[in-house]
């Protein structure tokens, strides 16, 4: 089965610009999480759906930063208008259930974004 | 509030050799899991090995076991006979309820390089 897959898997934009994220999730998962990694820094939830809600969007870190999932399926995460602080590697993960020691999570590989 | 601590910013083993990456932990949770994720040059994150709290027994996959010290709210990873496959960088990441089951608390990584 196809994994997670995340595009694009760098993106290098300017300061003030929008860039839009997209995370497609392995096949029938319905829960699909965003996580951020600031270089150095820990890697950091963003939010969790479950299929097209939002069950917890407590880790967004301002108004800025918008994510969607249409339909239950791909996901997209929007940063507008970016910050050199939204630097970093954004990560997407998916699972059938929310307990990843029953379930597991899939991660994607991430998308590099720079704001220069 | 939880935390992961993982001290070791980059590690060096040399090839069959055994390796321990450090991860404490901070939880007052009763009931919570630990994970251990590799990320290759690659970038996807890898799940490796899973230890549940109320686990008595060290989990063990392979070649990677958790050393899992509940007193001393550690849980280090040993990588025995070292491949150079296995450099990576290496997250310690736990779950609890308090933040959330669906939800990573992640640290900040120690990159494992493995000399021939």
């Amino acid at each position: 089965e196809a994994g997670v897959t995340q595009f694009p898997s760098h993106s290098v934009i300017e300061k003030g610009q929008t860039v839009t994220l997209r995370c497609d999730p392995i096949s029938g998962h319905d829960n699909l999480y965003w996580y951020r990694r600031v270089m150095g820094k820990e890697i950091k939830f963003l939010l969790h759906f479950v299929k097209e809600s939002k069950q917890d969007e407590s880790g967004m870190p301002n108004n800025r930063f918008l994510a969607e999932r249409t339909g239950g399926t791909y996901s997209t995460l929007k940063v507008q208008p970016a910050e050199l602080e939204d630097s970093g590697v954004y990560f997407c993960a998916s699972s059938l259930g929310d307990r990843p020691w029953v379930y597991g999570y899939t991660f994607g590989s991430g998308t590099r974004l720079t704001v220069v | 509030a939880q935390k992961i601590t993982q001290t070791q910013p980059g590690m060096f083993v040399q090839e069959k050799e055994a390796v321990t990456l450090d991860c404490t932990y901070d939880t007052s949770d009763q009931s919570y899991g630990l994970f251990w994720y590799k990320q290759p040059s690659s970038g996807e994150m890898i799940f490796l090995i899973y230890q549940g709290s109320y686990d008595e027994q060290n989990a063990t996959e392979g070649r990677y076991s958790l050393n899992f010290q509940k007193a001393r709210k550690s849980a280090n990873l040993v990588i025995s006979a070292s491949q150079l496959g296995d450099s990576a960088m290496y997250f310690c990441a736990m779950i609890g309820p308090t933040s959330g089951t669906y939800k990573y608390i992640f640290g900040t990584g120690t990159r494992l390089k493995v000399l021939a």
